[in-house]
């Protein structure tokens, strides 16, 4: 089992709220991935990093933005939480070298009201 | 960015084998092809990754032609656990992790 943690697995926040989605990884993987999902549809890419303060962001545009302090931690923050925000949100790492296999966390499904 | 197509669903039974192609009719020389698995409320498995030609692993097949256009995962003899939705994937480099819209396989007794 990959040893990836995501919190919380659920959130029901009100618009406006500030929210920080939790993301760790135990493995020493440099890589980290966040990714949005909407319940049937695909996965999009949203934020990645290679290593310590390295941050980019993918190939959907986010509100969201992200913080790489520790290699073992990967917190995406919200600053104010609207209804189209409300989506599933997966967390990701792979170690740097080569097209290496992705470790997924199990997710936060994130209900904004 | 070099997308990728898959059907939207299959249906099979127990102890059938399940082949589901991925088109990436505009796939980089520098992508690799991987598959992976989700169900309902988890993140995404890895499954199997290839580059060209066929690779094999305990769970999976996984067969490119020549031309690296389209691939087609094989799972040998289903069973209902199997049930999920699968993901190919193009994978380039960070900027180019790009996941199909998934195709829902089903497993019926």
């Amino acid at each position: 089992e990959a040893d990836i943690y995501q919190t919380p697995r659920y959130l029901v926040i009100g618009t406006g709220k500030k929210i920080t989605l939790e993301c760790s990884q135990t493995m020493g993987h440099d890589k980290m991935y966040w990714y949005q999902q909407d319940p049937g549809m695909e996965l999009h890419l949203i934020h990645y990093s290679y290593g310590v303060n390295s941050t980019e962001k993918g190939d959907l545009s986010s509100e969201s933005t992200v913080s790489r302090i520790r290699t073992e931690h990967f917190p995406l923050t919200l600053e104010s939480a609207r209804p189209s925000h409300t989506s599933q949100y997966l967390c990701a790492s792979s170690v740097a070298s080569g097209h290496n296999e992705q470790f997924f966390g199990p997710g936060t499904r994130l209900t904004v009201l | 960015l070099a997308k990728t197509t898959q059907p939207i669903s299959m249906d099979s039974y127990e102890g059938q084998e399940v082949n589901i192609t991925c088109s990436h009719n505009n796939i980089a020389t520098n992508d690799y092809i991987t598959w992976y698995q989700q169900f309902p409320s988890q993140g995404p498995r890895f499954i199997i990754q290839g580059y060209k030609t066929k690779v094999t692993n305990e769970v999976a097949s996984l067969f490119i032609p020549a031309d690296r256009k389209s691939s087609t995962l094989s799972l040998p003899r289903v069973s209902l656990s199997d049930t999920a939705v699968y993901y190919c994937l193009l994978s380039g480099g960070y900027n180019k992790l790009i996941f199909g819209a998934g195709t829902r396989l089903a497993v019926h007794p």
